[in-house]
């Protein structure tokens, strides 16, 4: 099993800021990795995928970076909506698995 | 507009049996894979079972395989998640979702609670 590591577990952040999530993963996935916006009481949103591709709808803000074992997340100018936990997850084999997630708060 | 509407969830004994259902619309059901992925009380995101377009390929998480089962009726659009032998580690929201880009989860359901307690 290929264990998604993220990190920080949470990240305090003042609106227009910079924000850059990490995640690694414990073995090669190649470019097979998503990344996850989900907000309290609703179900997770797809935001980037093949590390890098934005997902349909997905504001220009949102960028993913990386390949092999090592991910990143950058929101380049922190907006209220996107306070939320963000979660990374690999499918480059089975069992399909998600990091533990980084929340992103206001400071 | 893709629709996911899970249902089925609620209050089961440990030992106990559930099955829930993801209806679809919107989309050409049968040519998608379908998985489900559950969220505990207040933790994070863990992927359950995954089906292929034609349920001919099945993928499950170790801690469910022996006692769920994903199936899919590409007549009726549905996707479904028998569950046997419930624990109390199973209960958590269970929400079904549509891949289109390898197996990401490019669309999900809102979600149906099952909770596993005597």
């Amino acid at each position: 099993e290929i264990v998604m590591t993220q990190s920080p577990a949470t990240l305090s952040v003042s609106p227009g800021e910079r924000v850059t999530l990490s995640c690694r993963a414990s073995q090669s996935v190649s470019s097979n990795l998503a990344w996850y916006q989900q907000k309290p009481g609703q179900a997770p949103r797809l935001l980037i995928y093949g590390a890098s591709t934005r997902a349909t709808g997905i504001p220009a803000r949102f960028s993913g970076s990386g390949s092999g074992t090592e991910f990143t997340l950058t929101i380049s100018s922190l907006q209220s909506e996107d306070f939320a936990v963000y979660y990374c997850q690999q499918y480059g084999s089975w069992p399909l698995t998600f990091g533990q997630g980084t929340k992103v708060e206001i400071k | 507009e893709v629709q996911l509407v899970e249902s089925g969830g609620g209050l089961v004994q440990p030992g106990g049996s559930l099955r829930l259902s993801c209806a679809t619309s919107g989309f050409t059901f049968s040519n998608y894979w379908m998985n489900w992925v559950r969220q505990a009380p207040g933790k994070g995101l863990e992927w359950v079972a995954s089906i292929k377009q034609d349920g001919s390929e099945k993928y499950y998480v170790d801690s469910v395989k022996g006692r769920f089962t994903i199936s899919r009726d590409n007549a009726k659009n549905s996707l479904s998640l028998q569950m046997n032998t419930l624990r109390a580690e199973d209960t958590a929201v269970y929400y079904c979702a549509r891949s289109i880009m390898g197996a990401t989860m490019n669309d999900w359901g809102q979600g149906t609670l099952v909770t596993v307690s005597s």
